[in-house]
């Protein structure tokens, strides 16, 4: 249903820095999960994926680590970019099918 | 790779018509098909599970009568949304997921204002 007065959490980080991007996942029995990328008026950009038989994967300038005893979910960008700046999501297959999002993470580049 | 289209982008309906939007899997057949719906600065909240040739599963507290959902072929979903209201603005996105993987593959959303 509709959630009324939530801000999404904002990171800000200067251009050529890293960022970090956590997400706590709510079912400890999801088994895969993704980082989408939406811009605004957009739908969401897939950017890395991982299954819950893995602690670590790398993309290109992307990294996505699952901590499943805590259900931590985090993506680190490497070297970010003015065209990073985004709104960040990750998603959890909840059951078979159902892809669950959570709340969210503005990210703004500092020039 | 596999690309979803959803039309239209921007719709502006008069309080107490219907909508539709439709979604497309232009390469892919999509066994199942996932509507979202997103008020401003907030997460993508599912609305609705569609599997090809059967009825929608809808989440609690969406309304299936105000929301409907039809997936008759394997490559196109559509939700209508009847009898509109202003609090039925919204973005909507839709998402498809063929038979192979886990991939899910997202339309470019549809904004829905209703005055």
């Amino acid at each position: 249903g509709e959630s009324v007065g939530l801000h999404l959490p904002t990171l800000s980080v200067q251009e050529g820095d890293n960022s970090i991007i956590n997400c706590a996942y709510s079912n400890s029995a999801s088994d895969y999960f993704i980082w989408y990328k939406q811009e605004s008026g957009k739908g969401p950009q897939f950017i890395i994926d991982i299954r819950s038989n893995m602690d670590k994967r790398q993309g290109k300038r992307v990294t996505v680590l699952l901590n499943k005893t805590v259900k931590h979910l985090s993506l680190q960008i490497a070297a970010t970019q003015p065209g990073d700046s985004a709104v960040y999501f990750c998603a959890e297959k909840s059951g078979a099918q159902k892809l669950v999002f959570g709340q969210g993470t503005r990210l703004t580049i500092n020039p | 790779g596999a690309v979803v289209s959803q039309h239209p982008s921007r719709v502006i309906c008069k309080s107490g018509t219907s909508v539709k939007i439709e979604c497309r899997s232009l390469d892919f057949q999509a066994t199942t098909m996932f509507w979202y719906r997103q008020f401003p600065k907030q997460s993508l909240m599912l609305m609705a599970t569609s599997n090809e040739g059967s009825k929608a599963t809808y989440e609690q507290g969406v309304e299936k009568d105000k929301f409907l959902i039809n997936h008759a072929s394997l490559t196109l979903s559509t939700l209508t949304v009847t009898s509109a209201h202003p609090e039925d603005s919204s973005f909507y996105i839709c998402s498809a997921r063929g038979q192979a993987g886990y991939g899910y593959t997202f339309g470019s959303g549809t904004r829905l204002t209703v005055v």
